[in-house]
């Protein structure tokens, strides 16, 4: 079965509202958790690291204004993208890593976010 | 920082024939593992195959093997038997770890490469 679950799959806004996508550890406890974009084609790109308890680590370009990444718990990490905009559509994939050692990387089903 | 390098954009293959993708890397660290993902039409990532640096012997998953080159930081996969079911776009990833196995900081992905089962 699913290890994360990620809802919602799909989701169509208007520009200048905000999306709320969530990430589920379903089996263990995730301190950690990643949220990446993907375009057509392309390579999955890490936007942010979510720590539970703290603030994300957001990598460089990526506005950390306009993705909000919430870690309130240990299975449950949000990434709101807000006043979105038609750019901001593209696929959405959370990923948590098994702890303790880390070295299995399981996915979220993605989110396909479409802003008109 | 490493970086992870996929050279084949595209790659095509008959049912039942073999297929290699080409992945190198780029690491100054001692300790790490490299991964294998596919990414099917669905988009669900899947990993298909992993190998930890400090082991010589190349990993297999049934159909899937890996031929690991540490000196030359290489990591190819090797689909034998290839079925249709193997159309999708493959990842070749890395993160590092400490002596102890544990990996820390994230994943680092190459670009990927489109592969197509042909009937």
């Amino acid at each position: 079965g699913a290890v994360v679950s990620q809802h919602p799959s799909w989701v169509i806004c208007k520009s200048g509202t905000s999306v709320k996508i969530e990430c589920r550890s379903l089996d263990f406890q995730a301190t950690t958790m990643f949220w990446y974009r993907q375009f057509p084609k392309q390579s999955l790109m890490l936007m942010a690291t979510s720590n539970e308890g703290s603030k994300a680590t957001y990598e460089q370009g990526v506005e950390k204004d306009k993705f909000l990444i919430n870690h309130a718990s240990l299975t449950l990490s949000t990434l709101t993208v807000t006043s979105a905009h038609p750019e901001d559509s593209s696929f959405y994939i959370c990923s948590i890593l098994r702890p303790p050692m880390n070295t299995e990387a399981f996915f979220g089903q993605g989110t396909r976010l479409t802003v008109v | 920082a490493q970086t992870v390098t996929q050279s084949q954009p595209e790659m095509s293959v008959q049912e039942a024939e073999t297929v290699t993708l080409s992945c190198t890397y780029d690491t100054s660290e001692s300790n790490y593992y490299l991964f294998w993902y596919k990414q099917p039409p669905s988009r669900q990532m899947i990993l298909v195959i992993r190998q930890e640096a400090y082991k010589q012997q190349n990993a297999t998953e049934n159909r899937f093997s890996v031929n690991f080159q540490k000196a030359a930081k290489s990591f190819s996969l090797k689909i034998s038997d290839s079925q249709l079911g193997d159309t999708a776009m493959y990842f070749c990833a890395f993160i590092p770890s400490n002596a102890g196995g544990t990996s820390y900081g994230k994943l680092t992905f190459g670009q990927g490469t489109i592969l197509t089962v042909h009937p």
